[in-house]
């Protein structure tokens, strides 16, 4: 597509519930990244994947987060008995993969997925 | 432990104003800086990607520097307009990794 696309732009969910957020970067970008954002606060590193694998996931806060990438281009982040402490913007990029790590391409940024947890 | 800050932490000038905002991180050992701008609402927008052997970067009426031995970087915003208010936020890209460390973003308004 032309753009990253994140889905649902907004969830509102209750406390204990299992929420799944989707990510579906531009066409051919081999890296994406999860960041978190809560009001205020810049993006908090959540985990990166380069192609299918997740390359670094030491950003995830506990064992409730995780990731998946099966096909390399769709990523779901998958959220297991929320807490009101998860509530943010959950921010999904892609870019063209670096070809090292002294090399970095833009990151081109999704609008966000609104996460509430009553 | 990487910490990006940004300062100052919100602007107010009148339109036509040229202004500068501040990014500082602790660890000089990064492989790239980005700046990006953030809307109401919206996700961010990449401004412009500095290469750790760079020293500037422009596009039209943004430059942005980049000293590492310091640990600093500035956005310059020429002439400024009420369109350019939003959140601008840096990102640096520690060495080692894929991450990028953010900073909290400084609020700009341009006032008409």
């Amino acid at each position: 597509g032309a753009g990253v696309s994140q889905t649902p732009s907004n969830k509102v969910t209750e406390k204990g519930k299992y929420v799944e957020l989707r990510c579906d970067p531009i066409s051919g970008h081999t890296a994406l990244y999860w960041y978190r954002q809560s009001l205020g606060q810049g993006p908090e590193f959540l985990i990166y994947f380069q192609g299918t694998g997740a390359a670094d996931d030491s950003g995830l806060p506990n064992d409730r987060f995780f990731a998946v990438r099966p096909e390399g281009s769709v990523s779901t982040l998958k959220i297991q008995r929320t807490e009101r402490g998860d509530s943010a913007v959950y921010l999904c990029a892609s870019s063209l993969a670096p070809t090292s790590l002294s090399g970095a391409n833009v990151l081109t940024f999704g609008a966000g997925s609104r996460l509430t947890v009553l | 432990k990487q910490e990006v800050t940004q300062i100052p932490a919100a602007l107010s000038v009148p339109e036509g104003e040229n202004l500068v905002l501040n990014c500082s991180f602790t660890d000089s050992a990064i492989y790239n800086l980005q700046w990006f701008r953030q809307d109401p609402g919206k996700g961010l927008t990449s401004l412009l990607l500095i290469q750790s052997s760079q020293r500037e970067q422009t596009s039209g009426r943004l430059n942005a520097s980049l000293d590492k031995s310091s640990g600093r970087s500035t956005l310059y915003i020429a002439a400024s307009q009420p369109g350019d208010s939003a959140t601008y936020l840096c990102a640096v890209g520690a060495s080692g990794t894929y991450k990028y460390i953010f900073g909290t973003g400084t609020r700009l308004k341009v006032l008409a």
